[in-house]
């Protein structure tokens, strides 16, 4: 059964400050992988999807990496600020189906 | 560009009532998924349809059903609700099964008193 884990829980930055999230999957048999924002009781808004075959996908100050080899992924945001403040999952599929497996998630707070 | 379209969004009931959601993906995507997110969870996947067809289910209690219908929009319905099913219910959609990005509507939050 796939699992994802997102470290760290919490985090709390100064603006402009760069910063690293980090995700990791027990199942490497994954098609993808899709970084979602979701802020307090919003919807989640898809960041980046990164396909299996892929080891980077960037937009604009976010850089995703995937190493699927070892179950790890990273988002990267460059320069934060008070509006990336939000919390941020990692989703993967279960066992090469479509359903996604989400991480608790990592709360950001960027501090003006 | 649309978005995937959920109704309503918000949705308060007493227990053992009947609830219905439903969701519009966005135009020309044949997936449908729905997940549901408890308060402070992260989101559990439920059920899915492709082209019309269900295809995929999870932890979805017997009280819970859905379909898809003809133009692709879906419903999930919910009978007997209790309590712990309040929560935050989302439906994604995409372009086709497996490999693609799923894409999610904004929730419709049910409130179960």
């Amino acid at each position: 059964k796939q699992e994802v884990t997102q470290i760290p829980a919490a985090l709390s930055v100064p603006e402009g400050e760069n910063l690293v999230l980090n995700c990791s999957f027990t199942d490497s048999a994954i098609y993808n992988l899709q970084w979602f924002r979701q802020d307090p009781g919003k919807g989640l808004t898809s960041l980046l999807l990164i396909q299996s075959s892929q080891r980077e996908q960037t937009s604009g100050r976010l850089n995703a990496s995937l190493d699927k080899s070892s179950g790890r992924s990273t988002l990267y945001i460059a320069a934060s600020q008070p509006g990336d403040s939000a919390t941020y999952l990692c989703a993967v599929p279960q066992g090469g189906s479509e359903k996604l497996v989400f991480g608790k998630g990592t709360k950001l707070t960027v501090n003006p | 560009a649309a978005g995937v379209i959920q109704s309503p969004r918000h949705l308060i009931k007493e227990k053992r009532e009947t609830a219905t959601l439903k969701c519009y993906p966005i135009p020309r995507h044949d997936t449908v998924y729905w997940y549901q997110q408890g308060p402070g969870q992260d989101p559990q996947f439920l059920i899915s349809f492709y082209e019309k067809m269900q295809s995929d289910k999870g932890s979805i209690p017997d009280r819970f059903s859905a379909q898809q219908f003809s133009d692709y929009h879906s419903e999930l319905n919910m009978s007997s609700l209790e309590l712990g099913d309040s929560a935050l219910y989302f439906c994604a959609s995409s372009p086709g099964q497996t490999l693609y990005e799923q894409y999610f509507g904004p929730g419709t939050r049910l409130t179960v008193t």
